[in-house]
């Protein structure tokens, strides 16, 4: 079955903090991955996507076949990246997205 | 340009009624997206809908139904309201069908069912 694992439900930081924000997906073949963000009060939105392998506010995600993981990461957390984030897969050309649960990030100064 | 728009932002409804939700997708985007958020089973695909004909339909009972009309508008139904139909549901367009193409979602409308 196609899933998508956010293990940390809260992850907490000091400003200036590592962040490394945990995925793992289940999914036989060749999917994209993505994350999306949602701030307060704000919609959700594209962060990035693994077929891009672009770095966006700081942000990178390597996908790691292997251990079928998309972890992302951020070397110095700040104030404005507290934020809902999802982790994210499609496949094939489809629309369809399987989110994971979500995980917040908590920056506190 | 406008961002996916969605009517009504808010919605409050009885066990057994119907309800249509509304979502204006992007311009020039033909594929339309819809998934139900909650805080248990956080953000589940509903369907999607691309050039008028639906093309992926996620684990949802009969009664979610949709559908997509010419200017690629969509539409959502669900009749025969349950209280576990309260949730936000997420409208989400794309430009095209391709690999790894970006979703833009809309706001959401809160429907809660009393």
């Amino acid at each position: 079955a196609q899933r998508v694992t956010q293990p940390e439900k809260l992850l907490s930081v000091f400003k200036g903090a590592p962040v490394e924000l945990k995925c793992n997906y289940s999914y036989s073949g060749s999917p994209e991955l993505f994350w999306y963000v949602q701030y307060s009060r704000q919609r959700l939105q594209l962060l990035l996507r693994h077929i891009s392998r672009e770095s966006i506010k700081g942000f990178t995600a390597d996908l790691n076949k292997g251990e079928t993981s998309f972890h992302l990461k951020k070397p110095f957390a700040q104030e404005e990246d507290s934020a809902m984030y999802y982790c994210a897969l499609s496949n094939s050309n489809t629309g369809k997205l399987i989110f994971g649960q979500g995980t917040t990030l908590q920056v506190k100064p | 340009k406008a961002g996916v728009t969605q009517t009504p932002r808010y919605l409050i409804k009885t066990r057994g009624q119907q309800v249509t939700l509304s979502c204006s997708p992007i311009s020039g985007h033909r594929s339309v997206s819809w998934y139900q958020q909650t805080p248990g089973q956080g953000l589940q695909f509903l369907f999607e809908y691309f050039s008028e004909t639906q093309r992926n339909k996620g684990n949802f009972p009969g009664r979610f139904s949709g559908r997509q009309f010419s200017n690629s508008r969509s539409e959502m139904n669900v009749s025969t309201l349950e209280l576990g139909d309260s949730a936000l549901y997420l409208c989400a367009s794309s430009l095209s069908t391709g690999y790894a193409t970006e979703a833009f979602f809309g706001q959401g409308t809160r429907l809660t069912v009393v």
